[in-house]
């Protein structure tokens, strides 16, 4: 059972277009990551966002978390080539073990 | 960057055979995981440790085994690869939050 649904899987675009990625549950999390990962290498985390409502940018990326802790969503304005990557949301459950559940991933490929 | 190392980085080995795979950290991060990533379904954990000596089971545990004897070190075992268990292997720590720091991987091949 996959509890955090992303979508989409795959995105194309050209370079200088906006997208959305969506990280989708039924289940409340205490808190949630963004990772991304290049061919080869492990996930680099993002960012962690823990309150509901919350809202966090990194230069051109914006991320936040629903009201109700169940989703959310990774905004890229003006994509570049080296936004191009596998993205993962990651939902704890409990901040006791550290565990997270891992979405399957969006694959970003950003043309030039 | 955290300082995680994996070995070895790539394995190719033979069915029925024992593979360990090392993950080592400098970090003294209390939490250890170990996931496999595979087409379709994301990272998904197999085992993890919350200290010494004590580790518990992920979602897809059956057919692996680990060990952590040592803060620094987290092993896992394959104790009898199958083709099945081709697949990429992640290990990453945790201090004491939810946010995890992952290695760079190794890539096993189970012919």
């Amino acid at each position: 059972t996959q509890l955090l649904e992303q979508s989409p899987q795959f995105l194309s675009i050209q370079e200088g277009e906006n997208l959305t990625v969506y990280c989708n549950s039924s289940s409340v999390f205490s808190s949630l990551q963004w990772y991304r990962q290049e061919p080869g290498e492990g996930p680099v985390l993002l960012v962690t966002v823990v309150t509901g409502g919350e809202v966090k940018k990194l230069k051109r990326l914006t991320f936040q978390f629903g009201d109700a802790r169940k989703d959310s969503s990774l905004h890229i304005t003006a994509a570049q080539p080296g936004d191009t990557g596998l993205y993962l949301c990651a939902g704890a459950r409990s901040s006791n073990t550290g565990k997270l559940i891992f979405g399957q991933g969006t694959t970003l490929q950003v043309k030039p | 960057d955290a300082g995680i190392t994996q070995s070895p980085r790539h394995k190719v080995t033979e069915t029925g055979t024992p593979v360990t795979l090392r993950c080592h950290q400098t970090e003294n991060h209390r939490y250890m995981y170990w996931y496999r990533q595979d087409p379709g379904h994301g990272l998904r954990l197999i085992h993890y440790s919350y200290g010494v000596k004590d580790t518990d089971k992920g979602e897809v545990s059956d057919g692996y085994s680990v060990s952590r004897s040592k803060t620094e070190d987290f092993l896992l075992t394959l104790e009898s690869a199958t083709s099945s268990q081709t697949s990429v292997y992640f290990c990453a720590i945790s201090r004491t939050s939810d946010t995890q720091y992952f290695g760079p991987g190794t890539r096993l091949t189970v012919l």
